[in-house]
């Protein structure tokens, strides 16, 4: 099964927000709650900032948030910092023989 | 706290088995998670490997069932992952995580993960 469909990259000014979507069919993320999002700063394992579309694990700031419409789930990160300078990666539970897909990542520049 | 950290050999040749093992602390790898593998080759994106329970159930993603295998030691509190007839496109960061989502069924709700480890696949 083909990867979860992200941007290449996405940019903003420190205060503004951004959102990454992450598209996909009714096989994944249309048909279930298991949509999760990663956050990973360069050499680092990645950081789970999302789960369930809209979750976020404690400890996780609320500039993060996560929705669902359809077939696409969204990553929206408001009042931009130059530490979410990061790459971001999404991941949903499907029902084919695959089990667990990801996305092929973005790329957030702070500009 | 939970922490995992992967081991194994810094370098496979190809069309040898790569062979690597998590050891989980701070908690009991026999509580009703399910413990994954992922990986990343350089400069890309993540790929889930495939994911396991204490219990024996064990999820493979397609493209690597032929290949891989994967086990759980509950009297040390690991899982490993064995990959064979690897290749160079084989290199990539292993990672191994806790599903922090379903208990019946992986979900890719990886909530804590390893540092990972980098396994170069070259003669």
């Amino acid at each position: 099964q083909s990867a979860l469909t992200q941007p290449a990259s996405v940019s903003g000014s420190p205060g503004q927000s951004i959102t990454i979507s992450c598209t996909g069919t009714n096989n994944d993320i249309g048909g279930y709650k298991y949509v999760s999002w990663y956050q990973q700063h360069p050499g680092k394992a990645p950081k789970l900032i999302i789960y369930e579309v809209t979750n976020r694990p404690s400890g996780v700031s609320n500039r993060f948030s996560g929705s669902k419409s359809g077939n696409t789930a969204s990553l929206t990160i408001s009042g931009l910092q130059s530490e979410d300078e990061a790459d971001y990666h999404c991941s949903s539970y499907t029902s084919s023989s695959t089990h667990v897909i990801f996305g092929g990542g973005t790329k957030v520049t702070v500009l | 706290q939970v922490q995992l950290q992967e081991s194994g050999p810094g370098l496979v040749k190809p069309s040898e088995t790569l062979s690597l093992t998590c050891t989980v602390s701070g908690f009991s790898i026999t509580n009703d998670y399910y413990w994954g593998w992922i990986r990343q080759p350089p400069g890309m994106g993540l790929e889930w490997i495939g994911s396991l329970h204490h219990s024996g159930s064990v999820y493979y993603n397609p493209s690597l069932k032929t290949r891989v295998a994967m086990s759980v030691d509950t009297s040390k509190n690991t899982f490993s992952l064995k990959l064979n007839s690897v290749t160079a496109a084989d290199t990539a960061v292993y990672y191994c995580a806790r599903d922090g989502g379903g208990t019946t069924v992986t979900t890719g709700n990886f909530d804590y993960w390893g540092q990972g480890t980098l396994v170069p696949v070259s003669s």
